[in-house]
């Protein structure tokens, strides 16, 4: 099956730092990658996606680029703020399942 | 839009008794619900998927009697938790994709629920 592996946590960073967290994966075939997002007492909310390689997901000022040859799909945002404070997993889909990682918590400080 | 709840968000029981937690979409019908469960410091593993009206479908190694899924409507499931034990304690965490979604990766989460076996 599928695997998920991302940098451990948690990550401190100060208000306006660059962000990256980074996510490989294995998996047979060509998954679908997301990153999804779950703020304190909320359920996971998803992030962003890409379907296939070379694809970049983005919102809210989250990037990833799905690299098939490094079979990598590593976050990053260029100025984080307090509000991104929130723990971040990554995912892989393959025959409409998802597998993720251990998450990664992210905290921004002023 | 596109909420999950579920009830409760934290329950405590005995060894050998049996816990049902909830899983509801609040603003959408789900054909699709699936269950996970999350330990300290691990992923979510999917444990079952469930389409209303029909049994559920488990993962490897998960026990179906242990774990009794009902998707009787399609904005409620239910997880069961029979007799259970210690090793039970978790974190389970159910998601629903709503029905006329473009694939089962739309899948909005609830907020989990925390079980203590004591």
């Amino acid at each position: 099956g599928n695997s998920v592996t991302q940098m451990e946590g948690p990550v401190t960073l100060s208000e306006e730092a660059f962000l990256t967290i980074n996510c490989t994966y294995t998996a047979t075939g060509y998954p679908s990658l997301f990153w999804y997002v779950q703020y304190p007492g909320e359920g996971l909310q998803l992030l962003l996606k890409a379907t296939k390689a070379d694809d970049k997901g983005s919102n809210k000022g989250f990037e990833a680029t799905y690299r098939k040859e490094t079979t990598s799909f590593h976050l990053e945002k260029g100025s984080v703020q307090v509000s991104d404070s929130a723990v971040y997993f990554c995912a892989t889909g393959t025959a409409s399942k998802l597998t993720f990682g251990t998450g990664t918590r992210l905290q921004v400080t002023l | 839009g596109a909420v999950v709840s579920q009830h409760p968000s934290r329950v405590i029981c005995k060894s050998g008794t049996s816990v049902k937690i909830e899983c509801r979409s609040l603003d959408f019908q789900a054909t699709t619900m699936f269950w996970y469960r999350q330990f300290p410091k691990k992923s979510l593993m999917l444990m079952a998927t469930s389409n209303e009206g029909s049994k559920a479908t488990y993962e490897q190694g998960v026990e179906k009697d242990k774990f009794l899924i009902n998707h009787a409507s399609l904005t409620l499931s239910t997880l069961t938790v029979t007799s259970a034990h210690p090793e039970d304690s978790s974190f389970y965490i159910c998601s629903a994709s709503p029905f006329g979604a473009r694939d089962l990766y739309e899948q909005y989460f609830g907020p989990g629920t925390r079980l203590t076996v004591t």
